[in-house]
């Protein structure tokens, strides 16, 4: 079972409305959530981080936290065509082996003008 | 932002040979990673790397990868022999401190094994 599922796999919303991602974690030691990026072809860019319960908000993007389910969501308010990508939740899981980013498999979002 | 900086962005390589690929983190940082990508499959991890050694590594890291950064040169990833199922997307990353900062990628090394 993946240690990350994300929700949904795919997303087309049109321009100028609101995509909303998800993600779990099945692993009560995560101690961050990640967001990043990834555009065709190209390396995952980081979006946002969370860490504590509830909200943060960055421009367009707000992501929410409910440490209690482990579960974490994405919101992108008045998409773009570019925001147009592959979104992907991770999950941050500090030891004395180091740190380790686990992914899940993504959202591909799609933003049609 | 900061750049991890990665070479070869492409290799085609014959299965069996050996392959390096190269990684230039960001300037300072003192974590590097290794993660793997198929194409339309998850980005997984491989093994992360402090202080001249591995810290852990994942069950795709296999005895025929091994990692190392000599003397504060590349941090790179040695494949041999290569088999076919190496063919992916390699990406390096690397962070400053173990808790709460965020990996910085590199754009990937694109590896096809014929």
């Amino acid at each position: 079972q993946q240690k990350v599922q994300q929700s949904p796999e795919s997303l087309i919303v049109p321009e100028g409305g609101m995509a909303s991602l998800n993600c779990t974690s099945s692993d009560r030691n995560v101690d961050y959530f990640w967001w990043y990026r990834q555009h065709s072809g190209k390396s995952p860019k980081m979006l946002m981080s969370i860490f504590s319960n509830g909200e943060k908000e960055e421009g367009r993007f707000t992501v929410h936290l409910n440490k209690a389910s482990l579960h974490t969501s994405l919101h992108i308010r008045d998409s773009q065509p570019s925001d147009s990508a592959l979104y992907l939740c991770a999950a941050a899981i500090y030891g004395s082996s180091g740190n380790k980013l686990i992914f899940g498999i993504g959202t591909l979002l799609s933003v049609k003008p | 932002g900061p750049k991890v900086l990665q070479i070869p962005s492409h290799q085609i390589i014959d299965m069996g040979q050996m392959v390096t690929l190269n990684c230039d983190p960001v300037s300072n940082h003192l974590y590097f990673y290794w993660y793997k990508q198929i194409l339309g499959q998850q980005m997984e991890f491989l093994v992360n790397f402090y202080n001249g050694k591995v810290m852990e590594k994942s069950k795709l890291f296999k005895d025929q990868f091994s990692v190392e950064r000599p003397d504060g040169s590349y941090f790179t990833l040695k494949i041999q022999p290569t088999a076919l199922e190496d063919s992916a997307v390699y990406f390096c990353a690397s962070s400053s401190t173990i808790s709460g900062n965020t990996l910085y990628f590199g754009e990937g090394s694109r590896l096809i094994v014929v």
